[in-house]
């Protein structure tokens, strides 16, 4: 079976640009969550896709979107790129979300200049 | 605040020394735990979970106990292998979470030879 394929895997972009990162789940896994990682603040949730719906949302700006297909592949979304935007960005999936592990990708490195 | 914490950023063992590994969580409602494995350039790495209900879970080499009175977790890993160095992160999960894994900082294990 196939793992979390994330891509692409390295992202440069300038302050000011939007950026739309992609996530396929592991097959039959309905919930897409999505994780910010960086030195600082460590691994922080972003939002949770469930059946092309959000079910739960982190404290992240509006900047920050997603969203999910109907085969469970999941985007998100950061428009208007800060500087401080520059973080490995990580999904996960399983198969409902609650109460168990979750399967993470290589994430995307996203650098912004 | 509520959050899942490590007490040591850095660990240090000899290959095949035992290597022990501490998180202290704050949410006495949290009823799920995992640990992670994070090589450089790879995304988390589901390692071993336990549940609530239980204090203690093996799996291949390594061990998790669970002390809900200190809301204290630890991993142990026998017979510690170079293979085994990356950062170590714990996170819990509440019912109804949601694909939200709230994580620690994280501890880098480093193995000698």
């Amino acid at each position: 079976k196939a793992g979390v394929t994330q891509t692409p895997r390295y992202l440069i972009k300038t302050r000011g640009q939007q950026v739309t990162l992609s996530c396929s789940p592991i097959s039959g896994h309905r919930s897409v969550s999505w994780y910010q990682q960086t030195p600082g603040q460590g691994l922080q949730f972003l939002f949770e896709y469930f059946s092309e719906t959000q079910r739960n949302k982190g404290n992240f700006p509006g900047r920050f979107s997603g969203r999910q297909f109907s085969n469970s592949r999941s985007e998100m979304n950061v428009s208007t790129l800060e500087l401080g935007d520059s973080a490995l960005y990580l999904c996960a999936s399983s198969p409902d979300g609650n109460s168990e592990k979750l399967f993470f990708g290589s994430g995307t490195q996203l650098s912004v200049l | 605040g509520e959050s899942v914490g490590l007490h040591l950023p850095t660990l240090s063992v000899q290959e095949g020394d035992n290597s022990i590994i501490n998180c202290a969580y704050s949410n006495s409602a949290s009823d799920y735990f995992i640990w992670y494995k994070q090589e450089s350039g790879k995304g988390p790495q589901f390692i071993i979970d336990i549940r609530s209900n239980m204090d203690k879970r093996q799996g291949q080499r390594v061990t998790v106990l669970l002390n809900k009175t200190v809301k204290h977790l630890s991993l142990q890993i026998a017979a510690t292998q170079p293979g085994d160095s990356a950062v170590y992160f714990c996170a819990e999960n509440r019912e109804g979470s949601q694909g939200n894994l709230i994580f620690g900082k994280g501890t880098k294990l480093s193995v000698k030879p």
